[in-house]
């Protein structure tokens, strides 16, 4: 079945430090959207794309999705305590009708 | 508008008790699912329904079964708790299938 993997689990940055998150499907997905949960939360859609290569900007957010489409990139610039929660892709493979979460990043910013 | 609204917040259960876990949408949606979270494993499609009358399994169905009682309210049935399904619970909708989802403020079970 579809995996779709997230790196890191994890990862905790001074405030200020750029911090990215990986995700990475075993294949060819038809779209990919971004989560974020705050602790305590629930998630909050960011964003989707749905072309090749394609990259979006929301202020300090960059998305891409990979030119070969399985895999995409979450880069936060600068980061904010603000921008601490998880961040989660979930990906939906050609042919299938759900998307498939992967596990997520945890990011914690230290001020 | 409320947005997706999920009842109870929390609930205890003991193994073999049933319940239902209650979810309505004022956005008119045609796309609603139920997702469970365990810590380090993400969300978890457990059923969705793309539009109303229609329901599918997702990623883990058993154990569970849902019903679209109508284009706002989807509802998911523990008939006999078991610990595995100690969770937190989110619904979640979409104006169509694929486009983004709106998620509720979750119900935290446990089951002892």
């Amino acid at each position: 079945g579809q995996q779709v993997m997230q790196i890191p689990q994890y990862q905790h940055v001074q405030e200020g430090e750029d911090f990215t998150t990986y995700c990475n499907s075993s294949t060819t997905l038809s779209n990919i959207q971004w989560y974020k949960q705050r602790p305590g939360g629930h998630p909050v859609f960011l964003i989707q794309l749905v072309k090749s290569g394609e990259v979006k900007k929301q202020k300090r957010l960059t998305f891409q999705f990979g030119e070969a489409k399985k895999n995409s990139s979450l880069h936060i610039t600068a980061t904010q305590t603000t921008d601490v929660g998880t961040y989660f892709c979930a990906g939906r493979e050609s042919g299938r009708r759900a998307l498939t979460f992967g596990s997520g990043t945890r990011l914690q910013v230290q001020p | 508008n409320a947005g997706v609204t999920q009842t109870p917040k929390f609930q205890v259960l003991k193994t073999g008790q049933s319940m239902t876990l209650q979810c309505a949408q004022d956005m008119n949606h045609n796309s609603m699912y139920w997702y469970r979270q365990d810590p380090g494993m993400g969300l978890r499609l457990i059923y969705y329904s793309a539009s109303e009358g229609t329901t599918d399994k997702g990623e883990v169905p058993n154990g569970y079964n849902v019903s679209r009682l109508n284009k706002r309210e989807f509802s998911l049935r523990l008939e006999s708790a078991a610990p595995s399904q100690t969770s937190v619970y989110f619904c979640a909708s979409s104006e169509a299938r694929y486009l983004e989802q709106y998620f509720g403020p979750g119900t935290r079970l446990t089951v002892t």
